[in-house]
This record gives structure tokens, C-alpha cells and sequence, in this order.
């Protein structure tokens, strides 16, 4: 079957640096994308792996091992305003498109 | 350049009865991808068009359809609404289907009574 798993929720404290895993098995594998939602409002894309090795944008960095079907969001220097949930989401199979599998989301709090 | 737009953004229907969403994707934007998200399942994936083809379908019954017009504008129909069917709607759009970028709208937040 299809399954991505992630930790439920996380805290961390503000300024420090926060891991969130995330581990998938799915039939195929285009990529591996991770979103931020915030409460109430609609996912935003913040990466997307499609090769292995670490991906940095900012203060953001996503790994990725495709022979483990593993995954992690790296976020430094946390900021109160990352408190959000954070989606792990995989394109599995040949489709060409987005039949993207989702994740249940990693929820976040960010204390002062 | 204005992002994604769906209507209505709030919605209240009753049992047995059909909604039609609507989707704006970024102008330029080709492919447009529905999702529904309820607390229980998360993010779930409901379909994707393209050139006015569905590429992609998820697993959802046959009372979900959708259909995308030629300026990439896209509407979904759920017919004979049931009580799980109350979730948020999201539309994601993207420039094209091979690019992996997507962006969403605010979603239609549909309650079924």
C-alpha cells in the first residue's frame, strides 16, 4: 500500500534548530515535496527532492534517501512565525502529474 | 499576479444534494490539481487536469467529478452529498504538468448537514 508517516506534533523553542522526519512507502517515486499550512489557511509549497542529498533554501534544508524512503525538514533559527503544521507529500508512479500522497502533517509549536 | 482563486469560499449544503466549486487557477498556469482535507484523512487527493483532460484520478467514489474548461479554469461537482463529504476543498495550480511547484487557493470550506 501507500503510507507516509511523521511525527504528530513537535515543539522547539525559539531560535534553535528542529528536525521532522518523515518516512514513506508508496509504488514509485517521482518526488517528495514538503508544505507548510498554517491554521485556517492553504498549503504553500516549500520544497521539492527528487534526487538524494540535502536540499538548503534559507533557513530551510530538506534531505532526502530514496533507498531508505526517508525524508527530513531541517528548520534553523526558528521564528515564533513557523508554528504551523508541516505536510511530507510524495508523487509515487509514472503518472506524469500530482497524484500526490499526503502525509498527515507534522504540527509545530515554536516557544518563546 | 493574482494567485489562485476558488468560489464560493464557504458553503453549507444538505444531505443528497450537489455542490459545484470553482477554481481560477494563476493566469498562465495550465494544470489544476483538487484536494480534499478533513482533520481524520489530512490532505487527500481528489484529481488533476490538464488541456481539459483529467491526467490523474484518487480514490474517490464516482459522485466526485470534475472537468476544466479551455481558459484552464476548473470546476468539481459532488453529487448526492453525504455528512463526511464536509471538508475544506483546495485547488493547487501549476505552470505545467511536469512542473512540481504548486500552488494552492484558500479552499472551499463545504458543510454538509
Amino acid at each position: 500500500g501507500q503510507n507516509i508517516d511523521q511525527p504528530t506534533e513537535m515543539t522547539a523553542t525559539e531560535g534553535a534548530i528542529v528536525q521532522i522526519n518523515c518516512t514513506y512507502q508508496t509504488s514509485g517515486f517521482n518526488g517528495l515535496f514538503w508544505y507548510q499550512q498554517h491554521a485556517g489557511e492553504a498549503p504553500t509549497f516549500l520544497s521539492y527532492n527528487v534526487l538524494d542529498g540535502l536540499e538548503e533554501k534559507g533557513r530551510f534544508s530538506s534531505f532526502l534517501s530514496r533507498s531508505k524512503g526517508y525524508s527530513y525538514l531541517l528548520l534553523k533559527e526558528l521564528q515564533m512565525k513557523d508554528s504551523a503544521s508541516y505536510l511530507c507529500a510524495v508523487s509515487p508512479g509514472n503518472t506524469g502529474g500530482f497524484k500526490t500522497i499526503f502525509g498527515a502533517g507534522t504540527r509545530l509549536f515554536v516557544k518563546a | 499576479k493574482a494567485g489562485v482563486t476558488q468560489t464560493p469560499r464557504y458553503l453549507i449544503k444538505t444531505r443528497g444534494q450537489q455542490v459545484t466549486l470553482s477554481c481560477s487557477p494563476i493566469s498562465g498556469h495550465r494544470s489544476v490539481s483538487w484536494y480534499q482535507q478533513t482533520p481524520g484523512q489530512g490532505l487527500q487527493f481528489l484529481f488533476e487536469y490538464f488541456s481539459e483532460t483529467q491526467r490523474n484520478k484518487g480514490n474517490f467514489p464516482g459522485r466526485f467529478s470534475g472537468r476544466q474548461f479551455s481558459n484552464s479554469r476548473s470546476e468539481m461537482n459532488v453529487s448526492t452529498l453525504e455528512l463526511g463529504d464536509s471538508a475544506l476543498y483546495l485547488c493547487a495550480s501549476s505552470l505545467d504538468i511536469g512542473s512540481y511547484e504548486q500552488y494552492f487557493g484558500p479552499g472551499t470550506r463545504l458543510t454538509v448537514t
